[in-house]
């Protein structure tokens, strides 16, 4: 596609319950990113893949999440038990080379989650 | 931990004024982006800058970085309306982007 698309763009759920977000990334490219945007505040890192490898994961808040990238191009992050604490907004973004830092990120819209 | 810091956090402007935010690092940084959000939007690239004292400019926005590369500022001349949005600053110093704080730009007709 010609950006990178994300899904569902609202997710509205009660708390236990468990989520699924979605990343299409932009074809061809190597790196996938996570981020978790509060109201008011930066991006913060959650969780990094090179292709099917998840290179870094240093950023994921607890065990209740977890992101797949099984096939190296879409990827999904699933919260498990949501907490209240788990609303905000949550940012896909992707770059052609395998080492994002040096390369410009491209992001999705974000999928707004609100944990009720 | 690594924590990048952006001032001022809010600035109002009136249409046609002068805007500068400023981004800060706790270590020496290997290279910065700037992107900018709007209202509602999600983060778009604007520039990396590598080198020590580099400045880089695109129209009416200016973009420098420190001789000891642990700073950086964009400063924006004459701003409009489509400025409106947040700035942040991100620090490529590992293999992630770790953002800044963000300054909030309001512009006034």
């Amino acid at each position: 596609g010609a950006g990178v698309s994300q899904s569902p763009r609202y997710k509205v759920a009660k708390r236990g319950q468990d989520v699924a977000l979605r990343c299409d990334p932009i074809s061809g490219h190597v790196s996938l990113f996570w981020y978790q945007q509060a109201l008011g505040q930066g991006p913060e890192f959650l969780t990094y893949f090179q292709n099917e490898a998840q290179l870094d994961k240093s950023g994921l808040p607890s065990d209740r999440f977890f992101a797949e990238r099984p096939e190296g191009s879409v990827s999904t992050l699933k919260i498990q038990r949501t907490q209240q604490e788990d609303s905000a907004v949550y940012l896909c973004a992707s770059s052609h080379l395998p080492t994002g830092s040096n390369e410009k990120l491209f992001f999705g819209s974000g999928t707004q989650l609100s944990v009720l | 931990g690594q924590q990048v810091m952006q001032i001022p956090q809010y600035q109002h402007v009136q249409e046609g004024e002068d805007f500068t935010t400023y981004c800060n690092s706790s270590t020496t940084l290997s290279n910065i982006q700037w992107y900018k959000q709007r209202p509602g939007g999600h983060p778009v690239f604007l520039i990396q800058l590598v080198k020590s004292g580099e400045v880089k400019k695109q129209k009416r926005l200016t973009f420098q970085f420190g001789e000891a590369k642990k700073n950086s500022s964009l400063h924006i001349t004459a701003t409009q309306t489509t400025d409106v949005g947040t700035y942040f600053c991100a620090d490529g110093n590992t293999d992630k982007l770790i953002f800044g704080t963000g300054t909030r730009l309001q512009v006034f007709p």
